[in-house]
């Protein structure tokens, strides 16, 4: 338990569906992170939010919507996927600042068919 | 972005022996963290480094800031079989939010 959870921990959805990963930090930090990971390659990261402000977005395509509503909730909200976006998504958080390690979920496995 | 080079990609060993992986970078880091992943899940923060040259130890881990501050080494004493995973370096610059990860190294420990 690292204090990072995420849901659905599983989500199978069809390339005109419309669903969403929540996630949810109960460490009282202020910056949160969606990764994706796909097979044999490095996690890439998607956004950054700090204290519920975007801070970064790395030119991920507009079907990925992301939300932060408060410093301890985020959600990436999907649409009109593509099967090559399957893959392992990722939230973190960390306390922002000189140090502040980034302690992750457990995962939402997404499979587009 | 920035490219951390980690290696092995993948090693086998056997049951006792020690372990060591390194990730070296292009840029010069001030924060090391080094992760490990089973399967399914995510990433467990195993040892985070802050300072050039600091050696941390976590149980049968041990870790270090390379002097450079463009490295980081990880050392596994003893393996035992539930250290198999994949093990993930990740580095972070004196700006911004982003940190940059490896590609991972994968081990197997054989009983």
């Amino acid at each position: 338990e690292t204090g990072v959870t995420q849901t659905p921990r599983h989500l199978v959805m069809g390339m005109t569906n419309k669903k969403s990963l929540k996630c949810e930090q109960h460490l009282g930090h202020n910056a949160m992170y969606w990764y994706k990971q796909s097979a044999k390659k490095p996690l890439e990261l998607m956004f950054v939010y700090n204290f519920k402000e975007q801070t970064e977005n790395n030119s991920v395509p507009s079907r990925f919507s992301p939300e932060c509503p408060n410093s301890s909730h985020l959600f990436l909200h999907l649409h009109t996927l593509q099967p090559e976006d399957s893959a392992l998504y990722l939230c973190a958080s960390r306390l922002a600042g000189m140090a502040g390690e980034l302690f992750f979920g457990e995962g939402s496995r997404l499979t587009v068919l | 972005g920035q490219q951390l080079n980690q290696s092995p990609q993948s090693m086998f060993i056997q049951e006792g022996e020690d372990v060591s992986m390194n990730c070296t970078s292009s840029s010069i880091f001030n924060t090391w963290l080094w992760y490990k992943q089973d399967p399914g899940e995510g990433p467990v923060l195993l040892i985070a480094l802050y300072k050039a040259g600091e050696l941390t130890s976590n149980g049968r881990l041990t870790a270090q800031f390379g002097i450079t501050r463009k490295d980081s080494f990880l050392n596994i004493s003893a393996s035992i079989p539930s250290d198999v995973g994949i093990y993930f370096c990740a580095g972070r610059t004196n700006t911004g939010n982003q940190f940059y990860f490896g590609t991972g190294t994968s081990l197997t420990v054989i009983p």
